[in-house]
């Protein structure tokens, strides 16, 4: 069964430091990945997906993740903050049956 | 396109009460999502549609809670009758294939009193 973990249910950064939100998957063949974002009283946006192809995939706002098999992770990151990245993030995972299972999410606060 | 449509956003009833909430999916998008929000429970998936047809329905909660999807562009999600534990933001969403991602409504956001 498709699954994901994410670790870290508040994450806080200082404005211009690096981003880093993780997430670990489980699935029993090769997985579609995604992450959106939440802003408040809004609904899920889809900030980045891994399809298959390259293992780097490069998102809306500078957002990036890497597919990593050997690790089942597919973690966020950005290189600088910026406050307007203060949101929930969701890692989701599919198994191509359409089915996506989302994680628990993890909030970012982002430091002036 | 004017995305995935909710209504009403905010909905306030009384225990008990029917209530009922309404979504417009993307047109062409085949696959229609229910999911529902909440602090303790995070976003659990209710039921998703192909195709105007009920594909799972494992996730709704009880009886109480029905959904349907008379045709393409118009589905519901019912409960009858409402509780506080019911309270929570539903979410519909839609899929035109699971590479693409989902496109999610604003939201409805329920309080039964």
């Amino acid at each position: 069964a498709q699954s994901v973990t994410q670790l870290g249910s508040h994450v806080s950064v200082s404005e211009g430091a690096l981003v880093l939100l993780r997430c670990n998957y489980s699935s029993s063949v090769p997985p579609y990945l995604f992450w959106y974002v939440q802003y408040p009283n809004q609904g899920l946006q889809l900030l980045l997906k891994y399809t298959s192809a390259a293992t780097l995939v490069k998102g809306i706002n500078d957002f990036e993740a890497e597919f990593k098999k050997s690790e089942t992770s597919f973690h966020l990151t950005k290189p600088s903050a910026h406050m307007s990245d203060a949101a929930e993030y969701f890692c989701a995972v599919s198994e191509g049956y359409q089915k996506v299972t989302f994680g628990t999410g993890t909030k970012l606060q982002v430091i002036p | 396109d004017a995305g995935v449509i909710q209504s009403p956003r905010h909905e306030v009833t009384e225990m008990g009460q029917e209530v009922t909430l309404r979504c417009k999916p993307i047109s062409g998008h085949d696959y229609l999502f229910w999911y529902r929000q909440t602090m303790m429970r995070g976003l659990e998936l209710l039921i998703y549609f192909n195709n105007n047809v009920p594909i799972d329905d494992s996730g709704m909660p009880e009886d109480r809670f029905s959904a349907k999807m008379p045709n393409a562009s118009f589905s519901t999600l019912k409960i009858q009758p409402s509780e506080p534990r019911d309270s929570a933001v539903y979410f519909c969403a839609s899929i035109l294939s699971t590479e693409k991602g989902a496109f999610f409504g604003q939201g409805t956001r329920l309080t039964v009193v």
